[in-house]
């Protein structure tokens, strides 16, 4: 079963700090995504990426930015926390090898960030 | 661009009552389409996926989709709810299959009453 782990269930920073959420998957998928979820606007995507270096907008990246140095983790990064980025944030994985192209995404559950 | 809605941010039904969640899409090419079901303080669970094989498609937990491209809609139905049905579902849409994503409606609260 793939395992998608966000290392925070719950985070709370200040206004301002430069905040780290990381996810790690243990299928060897090579696309990874970010997204954030509030009340009545479901799930958006942030970033994602295709391999590891790689990186791709999504529909709401302003304010992020991302890293992928190994394969198997993603990492969110809020350079300087805003109160309008209190969410919870979803990781998720996927992999595009053509035995499992209809494969579903696989999420992690979800780290609930409040930026004070 | 590809996107879907769902109508109704909450449904509510009795327990042993028919669910039917609604779910219309837009895409410009034939699309991937998703239902996914979350629990509270969890991630997303896949519950069923079309990709063009069969039109009506069965996933977990006695759920069920059609896909009905005259309509645009891929609604989820189950003929007798379960207290444990209780939970926000989301309709996603992918063109890719899901490489680049998926784009999701909004979400629907399932409400079981007793």
């Amino acid at each position: 079963d793939v395992k998608v782990t966000q290392s925070s269930r719950y985070l709370v920073k200040r206004t301002g700090e430069k905040v780290f959420l990381e996810c790690v998957q243990d299928m060897d998928h090579e696309n990874m995504f970010w997204y954030r979820q509030d009340p009545g606007l479901g799930l958006r995507l942030i970033y994602f990426s295709y391999d590891v270096k790689m990186k791709e907008k999504g529909d709401i990246p302003e304010g992020y930015s991302v890293s992928r140095e190994k394969k198997e983790r993603f990492s969110l990064i809020l350079e300087s926390a805003s109160t309008n980025q209190t969410s919870m944030y979803l990781c998720a994985s996927f992999t595009s090898v053509l035995s499992s192209y209809n494969s579903p995404l696989h999420f992690g559950n979800g780290t609930r960030l409040t930026v004070t | 661009a590809q996107s879907v809605t769902q109508l109704g941010s909450h449904v509510s039904v009795s327990e042993g009552a028919l669910v039917l969640l609604r779910c219309n899409y837009s895409s410009s090419v034939p699309p991937y389409l998703f239902w996914y079901v979350q629990y509270p303080n969890q991630g997303l669970q896949l519950l069923l996926k079309y990709t063009s094989a069969a039109t009506l498609v069965k996933g977990i937990n006695g759920f069920e989709a059609e896909f009905k491209k005259s309509e645009t809609s891929f609604h989820l139905t189950k003929p007798s709810a379960h207290m444990s049905d209780a939970a926000e579902y989301f309709c996603a849409v992918s063109d890719r299959g899901g490489a680049d994503g998926l784009t999701f409606g909004k979400g629907t609260h399932l409400i079981i009453q007793p």
